[in-house]
């Protein structure tokens, strides 16, 4: 069964510091990995990563792959409490039978 | 431009009865999905349908089922409710090319409470 696992679950930091979380996977029919931010109900796309070593970046966020050793990390820098959210790792396994596989998230708060 | 839609925000019910969810996906979209996120479990992926058909199911029980209209908004029903049931159940769409465009767009979620 097609696994995925997000680490740490939870995470306080102050604001202006960098955190960096991690997702790693074992899935058959590996497609692409992405990265959701959930601030309330409805989560939002961040990245999507398919080639090892490519660094993703939107502002103070970046991602990348390594699909050697089946892991991503997701950082942010200088964060704000605006961050403060639930990222959620998901990676795309289904071939034809398209699914995303989701792990549980780490839930992030930054305080002023 | 409407995003993925979900009714109702809210939906109380107690044990045996059954739950009708609904989903509007963003226009030209062909494609939607069904996940469950119940408390520490994460999302779980529940359905798939594309033009009409389902194409995928997770790992649960035939109580779960729903449909996909020919205008592509998509029902999810839950039968003879269970408590453990209650979560948020979000609901997604993505456009017609699935295999170049696999980002998802998700609703805000319909949120049942089973008593």
């Amino acid at each position: 069964e097609d696994k995925v696992v997000q680490s740490p679950l939870s995470l306080v930091v102050h604001e202006g510091d960098t955190v960096t979380l991690n997702c790693s996977y074992e899935v058959t029919n590996f497609r692409s990995l992405l990265w959701y931010k959930q601030e309330k109900k409805a989560p939002t796309f961040l990245f999507m990563l398919t080639s090892s070593g490519i660094e993703k970046k939107s502002g103070r966020l970046s991602s990348i792959l390594d699909k050697k050793e089946l892991f991503s990390i997701l950082n942010i820098t200088a964060t704000q409490t605006g961050d403060s959210a639930v990222y959620l790792c998901a990676v795309n396994s289904g071939g034809s039978n398209y699914k995303l596989t989701f792990g549980k998230g780490t839930l992030l708060t930054v305080n002023p | 431009e409407a995003g993925v839609t979900q009714s109702p925000t809210h939906l109380i019910k107690t044990r045996g009865q059954q739950a009708t969810l609904r989903c509007s996906p963003i226009s030209g979209h062909t494609s939607v999905y069904w996940y469950q996120q119940a408390l520490g479990l994460g999302l779980q992926f529940l359905l798939w349908y594309d033009e009409g058909e389902e194409r995928n199911r997770g790992n649960f029980p035939p109580r779960f089922s729903g449909r996909q209209f020919p205008n592509y908004s998509s029902e999810l029903n839950v039968n003879a409710l269970e408590l453990e049931d209650s979560a948020l159940y979000l609901c997604a769409s993505s456009s017609r090319q699935v295999r170049t465009n696999e980002k998802l767009f998700f609703g805000s979620g319909t949120q049942l409470s089973v008593l």
